[in-house]
């Protein structure tokens, strides 16, 4: 198995532009989850699906970000206007389900609004 | 108070000593607990998880459960310069499958 597949693993773009970030988690797991990395925040969760239906996106911080999974080998999380303050590492990780599985993340987008 | 608590570090220890790395937690119903590793500029990658209060051991690592406490601890036997990482505490709450992650604690193994 590939693992989790995160692209672009890197995004520089200007204030104000729409992007993109795109997953594809490993067959079979029906959790995925889009998480982003700070060093003053650390490790946030911003929404997770199961079986493609958003559950829970109580961490997404502005209505600038949307995430879709239209079927269960592929997620987008897309922000819209990007600002300098979304600059971070966004990773994507999915589970196979159940209380005592981790996570297998990918290999993150790191993303520079200038 | 955060959900989940680690000592930033860094913590530093000599090549085979015992690193001791420790996290709590203020979710009383939090029911599973993980250890991943971190290598810079890498993803968080599972070394551990433990549902029950006691010691689970995995080859170098043991990790160590205390509910009463709400406090996770994970040791790493022989320490070795690859060990060197940051290490994160990740809890999942009762009936969900949301994961609150600490903040790390940065190891460093001198050779």
């Amino acid at each position: 198995d590939a693992g989790v597949i995160q692209s672009p693993r890197h995004e520089v773009t200007e204030m104000g532009q729409e992007v993109t970030l795109r997953c594809k988690p490993i067959s079979g797991h029906d959790y995925l989850f889009w998480y982003r990395q700070t060093m003053m925040r650390g490790l946030e969760l911003l929404i997770y699906f199961n079986n493609n239906v958003p559950i829970d996106d109580s961490g997404m911080p502005e209505d600038r970000f949307s995430a879709k999974m239209p079927n269960a080998s592929f997620s987008t999380l897309k922000i819209q206007p990007s600002e300098p303050r979304d600059s971070a590492v966004y990773f994507c990780a999915s589970n196979p389900g159940g209380e005592n599985y981790g996570y297998t993340f990918g290999s993150g987008t790191r993303l520079t609004v200038v | 108070q955060k959900e989940v608590e680690q000592n930033s570090g860094p913590l530093s220890v000599p090549e085979g000593a015992i690193a001791s790395l420790n996290c709590t937690y203020s979710d009383r119903g939090s029911q599973s607990f993980f250890w991943y590793r971190q290598y810079s500029g890498k993803s968080p990658e599972l070394i551990m998880f433990i549902y029950s209060n006691g010691d689970k051991e995995d080859g170098r690592f043991t990790a160590q459960l205390n509910k009463a406490s709400q406090y996770v601890s994970l040791l790493i036997r022989d320490s070795q310069p690859s060990d060197s990482a940051t290490y994160l505490c990740a809890v999942k709450g009762a009936g969900g499958f949301k994961t609150i992650f600490g903040a790390g604690t940065r190891l460093f193994v001198k050779a």
